[in-house]
């Protein structure tokens, strides 16, 4: 069966540079969330969208901005990369509604920034 | 809000003993309650979840949890564990309000360490 793809897999950056993480629902799923997960930590939840549309916010930073198009891939847009952003990224996809508790996830993107 | 607490950063056992990893979880209103499994350098995969009736419910790779409403908790249970199940196990919740999307609140993690 299909599933969660992200790309790319892993990314390294610099301070103060730009990146951008994308992620590809399983086929059908109008619904995208986007995970942190730091060193040793618990996945944090940063932000949602379900048909096309923000739908829910976390502890997203400013500096990073996100959308979802209109074949429901999303892009995860990080500026001004700070070490602390140095993570591992998961990607989730579900149905939208009352099905938007089956959240399937991303292998992740692990992002270093040096 | 919800929250949740996993009691156990570690927990060390032996192949073929049976392990319980304890999660307990704090909300104001109804929740669906989750067990996810991150094996090293992968994704998280779900264990099990549970959503209403029954509170005992099974999941994949023989393990199965208990809701217990009165003590809000949500522990995982296996008879009989392998090397293979070594991994980290993250207890999750989410509202049962039925918004557009329904973020997860994950605990700190449980590493499950199978010795041989």
């Amino acid at each position: 069966a299909a599933g969660v793809i992200q790309s790319p897999r892993h990314l390294i950056k610099e301070k103060r540079e730009t990146a951008t993480l994308k992620c590809y629902p399983i086929p059908r799923h109008d619904t995208v969330y986007w995970y942190q997960q730091g060193p040793g930590q618990d996945p944090q939840f940063l932000i949602s969208f379900y048909e096309k549309m923000q739908s829910d916010k976390g502890s997203i930073p400013d500096r990073f901005s996100a959308q979802q198009f209109s074949d429901y891939h999303s892009e995860l847009n990080m500026s001004s990369l700070e070490l602390g952003d140095s993570a591992l990224y998961f990607c989730a996809s579900s149905l939208g509604g009352q099905w938007a508790y089956e959240q399937y996830f991303g292998p992740g993107t692990r992002l270093t920034v040096t | 809000a919800q929250s949740v607490t996993q009691l156990d950063s570690q927990v060390p056992v032996f192949e073929e003993a049976p392990v319980e990893l304890r999660c307990n979880y704090s909300s104001s209103v109804s929740v669906y309650l989750f067990w996810y499994v991150q094996y090293p350098n992968q994704g998280l995969q779900l264990l099990l979840k549970y959503l209403s009736g029954s509170t005992l419910v099974k999941g994949i790779n023989g393990f199965e949890a208990e809701f217990n409403k009165s003590q809000t908790s949500f522990h995982l249970r296996k008879p009989s564990v392998h090397i293979s199940d070594t991994a980290e196990y993250f207890c999750a919740v989410s509202d049962t309000l039925g918004g557009a999307t329904n973020k997860l609140i994950f605990g700190t993690g449980t590493l499950l360490a199978v010795q041989p």
